[in-house]
């Protein structure tokens, strides 16, 4: 069974700063991840996924995730925050047994100007 | 082209109520994800169709099923609603089972009163 842990449950940060997203993930077989985010009263939308490939991923919006296994991690980041990266960001994983996606329990974003 | 299109966009119920949900995928997907999110229990994975099929069922009561139809528009349905079945309900379509590339609709805002 896979599962993930997303640390911390609200980052703040300042416009033009580092955003830097956690997330650990636990999973008995090589897992895809998933970065999704979501804004008020919406769904949620891709920024990125790991499907085995390489290792860094880039994303849309600026975003990019570093899958690393020997710390069974895929943190996200932003170089440079802007207002409207303000939002909650999910963490997903799904491996290749059953395919479903379980998520994080999300990190919500406020980017102060 | 077009999104995954989910139906209604809110609902307002009365415990002891039914309710079908509806979702369209993205032309060309064939397999299709339910989710509920809550406050207090975030995303929980319901169940998934492909090809008319229920693949996947998430841990949820009975009172809950699904089915797809041969265009892989899915409906789900909640039967002798109760108050704890408030929640935004995603469809999450896909090409394959993989999932590698899920698209969310918006969501359906489901209150039980």
């Amino acid at each position: 069974a896979q599962s993930v842990t997303q640390l911390g449950s609200h980052v703040s940060v300042s416009e033009g700063a580092l955003v830097l997203l956690r997330c650990n993930y636990s999973s008995s077989v090589p897992p895809y991840l998933f970065w999704y985010v979501q804004y008020p009263n919406q769904g949620l939308q891709l920024l990125l996924k790991y499907t085995s490939a390489a290792t860094l991923v880039k994303g849309i919006n600026g975003f990019e995730a570093e899958f690393k296994k020997s710390e069974t991690s895929f943190h996200l980041t932003k170089p440079s925050a802007h207002m409207s990266d303000a939002a909650e960001y999910f963490c997903a994983v799904s491996d290749q047994s059953d395919y479903k996606l379980s998520f994080g329990a999300g990190t919500t974003v406020t980017v102060r100007a | 082209k077009a999104g995954v299109t989910q139906t209604p966009r809110y609902l307002i119920k009365t415990r002891g109520q039914q309710v079908t949900l509806s979702c369209s995928p993205i032309s060309g997907h064939r397999s299709v994800s339910w989710y509920q999110q809550t406050p207090g229990q975030g995303l929980q994975f319901l169940f998934e169709y492909f090809s008319e099929t229920q693949r996947n069922k998430g841990n949820f009561p009975g009172r809950f099923s699904g089915r797809q139809f041969s265009n892989s528009r899915s409906e789900m349905n909640v039967s002798t609603l109760e108050l704890g079945d408030s929640a935004l309900y995603l469809c999450a379509s896909s090409q394959d089972r993989a999932n590698t590339e899920a698209f969310f609709g918006q969501g359906t805002r489901l209150t039980v009163v």
